[in-house]
């Protein structure tokens, strides 16, 4: 089955205390990207990557940072968690960059930063 | 920043009716748009796409386009209580592939 998964699903953490959200498709996808999902607000873009060691700031990137050592990996990274990153995060992945294909989501991790 | 606006609603129709979702955008460079529909506590999904003037109808979803207006709408024919969901709107930034710029989206609510 096609799909991005995204773990953990729901993390409930304290500042300062790093954690990684990882994310992995399976469709052999050359881009991906993260957004952050807040209320009134929408989707905004964290970062993205166009293919392996390719990656790029999108609208809100400040403390956070990615990687793509693999094709189908795309793990978001919090160095140092603030409160400020309280929100739903989604990674989603197409076969072509941006929006002239589908972009596929994953089903989304609930953070929350004490 | 470009923008992409939609108004938040909640948009409240009857069952059996024609409901109209709205979203403008700022980049006059723009030429493709998306609809994606979000269920509560779920991830978007991509519903339609149009790319050129006019009308796209796929089933009981129509996407309307005017470049001139820099204006997209989405109607959906025959509401079902299954349609209640968030629509979000989408357009590409700078008219390119890079990104995707989402509108905050438009709860609809459609009452049996």
């Amino acid at each position: 089955e096609a799909q991005v998964t995204q773990n953990p699903r729901y993390l409930i953490t304290v500042t300062g205390k790093k954690l990684t959200v990882t994310c992995s498709q399976n469709m052999n996808h050359e881009y991906m990207s993260w957004y952050r999902q807040d209320p009134g607000l929408g989707l905004r873009q964290i970062y993205y990557s166009m293919n392996v060691e390719v990656t790029d700031k999108g609208d809100v990137p400040e403390g956070y940072k990615v990687s793509r050592k693999e094709k189908r990996n795309f793990p978001l990274i919090l160095e140092s968690p603030s409160p400020n990153q309280t929100s739903l995060y989604f990674c989603a992945s197409s076969l072509v960059p941006g929006g002239s294909q589908p972009q596929h989501f994953g089903d989304g991790t609930r953070l929350s930063i004490l | 920043q470009k923008e992409v606006e939609q108004n938040s609603g909640p948009l409240s129709v009857p069952e059996g009716a024609i409901a109209s979702l709205n979203c403008t955008y700022s980049d006059r460079v723009s030429q493709s748009f998306f609809w994606y529909r979000q269920y509560s506590g779920k991830s978007p999904e991509l519903i339609m796409s149009i790319y050129s003037n006019g009308d796209k109808e796929d089933g009981r979803f129509t996407a309307q386009l005017n470049k001139a207006s820099q204006y997209v709408s989405l109607l959906i024919r025959d509401s079902q209580p299954s349609d209640s969901a968030t629509y979000l709107c989408a357009v590409p930034e700078g008219g390119g592939y890079n990104k995707l710029i989402f509108g905050a989206g438009t709860r609809l609510a459609v009452h049996p």
